[in-house]
């Protein structure tokens, strides 16, 4: 149980233009989605944090403009990177928790590679 | 603001040695604490978690780890590792006032010669 998929896997794009990355939990309601980018031989930073139906909080430095979260059900949240650029190159990752007992713990996707040239 | 600290960047070990990394955060409120493993090509995975009670924890795959307030360490161990044990091993520390925002090391590779 608790699987959290992400879509796509990896994605190249030039800059300029816009991706959009799908975070899903498949057996569970995820009330609270997170986002975290993961540099190439770095830990995870969190970007924001999102509950459903509620708008997503940011981590101080990170552009909500640029970044947009959308959580509008229990099992998706869409990260989308407005014109990218090469700079925003990365490893996005979701995670999810759930109501209950367990709200403390994460369950991670598997992360989606963003390549900007 | 909150900080994790994993001392030990890379670590190279036989099989059949003993692990032991180290992790000390600074929040000095009540806190959640948890160890991740990331194994090649794979995502994040829970080892294992500390809540409140026993601050022994027992996780998967043979893995420990000890809650020591005072020290404001929560460090892994494993008796015997395996050369399956190789990966990337990451503490996180969530402040319970915060809600549940996790705060991660720096991470620790492993890395288990047969």
């Amino acid at each position: 149980g608790a699987v959290v998929s992400q879509h796509p896997s990896w994605v190249i794009c030039k800059s300029g233009t816009s991706v959009k990355i799908e975070c899903r939990s498949l057996d569970f309601q995820a009330t609270t989605m997170f986002w975290y980018r993961q540099f190439p031989k770095q830990s995870l930073m969190l970007m924001a944090t999102s509950n459903e139906g509620s708008k997503a909080t940011y981590e101080q430095g990170v552009e909500k403009d640029k970044f947009l979260i959308n959580h509008a059900s229990l099992t998706l949240s869409t990260l989308t990177v407005t014109s990218a650029h090469p700079e925003d190159s990365s490893f996005y990752i979701c995670s999810a928790s759930q109501a209950g007992p367990t709200r403390d713990t994460q369950y991670f996707g598997p992360g989606t590679r963003l390549t900007v040239l | 603001a909150q900080s994790v600290s994993q001392h030990n960047h890379h670590v190279i070990l036989s099989e059949a040695a003993s692990l032991e990394l180290g992790c000390n955060y600074s929040y000095g409120g009540t806190v959640n604490l948890f160890w991740y493993v990331q194994y090649p090509g794979q995502h994040l995975q829970l080892l294992l978690k500390y809540f409140s009670g026993d601050p022994l924890v027992k996780g998967i795959k043979g893995f420990e780890a000890e809650f020591i307030k005072s020290k404001f360490s929560f460090n892994l161990r494993k008796p015997s590792v395996q050369w399956s044990d190789t990966a990337e091993y990451f503490c996180a520390v969530n402040e319970r006032a915060a809600g549940n925002k996790l705060t991660f090391g720096g991470g620790t590779r492993v890395l288990v010669k047969p």
